[in-house]
C-alpha cells in the first residue's frame, strides 16, 4: 500500500487561507490522491480528489506537484468548523481499490 | 438516500459476550469497508467487500472477528468473544466502483467493552 506522510498538527486563525501538504513519493500511475476529514465524534468526510492536474471543489482545492510526489490541500478562508483531522490517502483505483488512512494532520483554528 | 446506516451508535458490554455490529450501505455502492479507530492505532481498515464478497480481510485482527456481508444492503461485523481491548470506534464506509469516485462513511458505533 502506497504510503503518505503529513505533519502530525497545523494552525490557522479565521478567514486565513491554509495549506496542507501530503509527501507521497512512492505514488504509482495508478493512484488517485483522496483527501478526507474527520470533525469531532464524526466518521470521515470526503473533501476532494485529483489524479494529474489541480482540483477545486465548494470546500476545497487540490494542488498536486507536476511529478505527483507530493499534493497540498488549500483550504481559502479557514472557518472554525474546519477544525478536524485532515487524512491524505492515495487509492489505488483499478487494483486493490483500498482506503488506507495515515495519521493525518490536525488542523486547529482559532478565532 | 439516508447515507450508511450503522447500528448501535453505542454498545456497552462485558467481556467475553457476542458483539454484533451492523452497517447498512448505501443503495448502488459496490464496495462495503470496515474500519476500527482507537486513540494508538488510528483508523485501521478490517476487511472490505466488492458486491458481498470478501475481497481483503488481512485488517482483521484475530479470529474472534468476522465480518459477513449476505446481500446488497446488509452487513455485520462480529465480534465473539469480545475483550476490552476491542474498545473502539468502528465504522463502516460505502463507495461505487467507479475510478475516482468518494466513499461514504456511517457515523460509527462506539463499543465499550467491560
Amino acid at each position: 500500500d502506497a504510503k503518505t506522510t503529513q505533519p502530525n498538527s497545523m494552525e490557522s486563525n479565521e478567514e486565513e487561507p491554509v495549506h496542507l501538504p501530503c509527501n507521497h513519493s512512492t505514488i504509482s500511475g495508478t493512484d488517485y490522491i483522496h483527501w478526507y476529514r474527520q470533525l469531532p465524534s464524526q466518521g470521515p468526510e470526503y473533501v476532494i480528489h485529483g489524479l494529474t492536474s489541480n482540483v477545486n471543489n465548494r470546500m476545497a482545492s487540490l494542488a498536486i506537484a507536476e511529478d505527483r510526489k507530493s499534493s497540498t490541500l488549500i483550504l481559502h478562508r479557514a472557518t472554525l468548523r474546519d477544525a478536524a483531522v485532515y487524512y491524505c490517502i492515495l487509492r489505488d483505483w483499478g487494483n486493490t481499490d483500498k482506503l488506507i488512512f495515515g495519521t493525518g494532520t490536525r488542523l486547529q483554528v482559532f478565532p | 438516500d439516508a447515507g450508511v446506516i450503522q447500528s448501535p451508535r453505542h454498545e456497552v458490554t462485558e467481556m467475553g459476550q457476542e458483539v454484533t455490529l451492523r452497517c447498512k450501505p448505501i443503495s448502488g455502492h459496490d464496495y462495503l469497508f470496515w474500519y476500527r479507530q482507537t486513540m494508538m492505532r488510528g483508523l485501521e481498515l478490517l476487511i472490505y467487500f466488492n458486491n458481498n464478497v470478501p475481497i481483503d480481510d488481512s485488517g482483521m485482527p484475530e479470529d474472534r472477528f468476522s465480518a459477513k456481508m449476505p446481500n446488497a444492503s446488509f452487513s455485520t461485523l462480529k465480534i465473539q468473544p469480545s475483550e476490552p481491548r476491542d474498545s473502539a470506534v468502528y465504522f463502516c464506509a460505502s463507495s461505487p466502483r467507479r475510478r475516482g469516485t468518494e466513499a461514504f462513511f456511517g457515523q460509527g458505533t462506539r463499543l465499550t467493552v467491560v
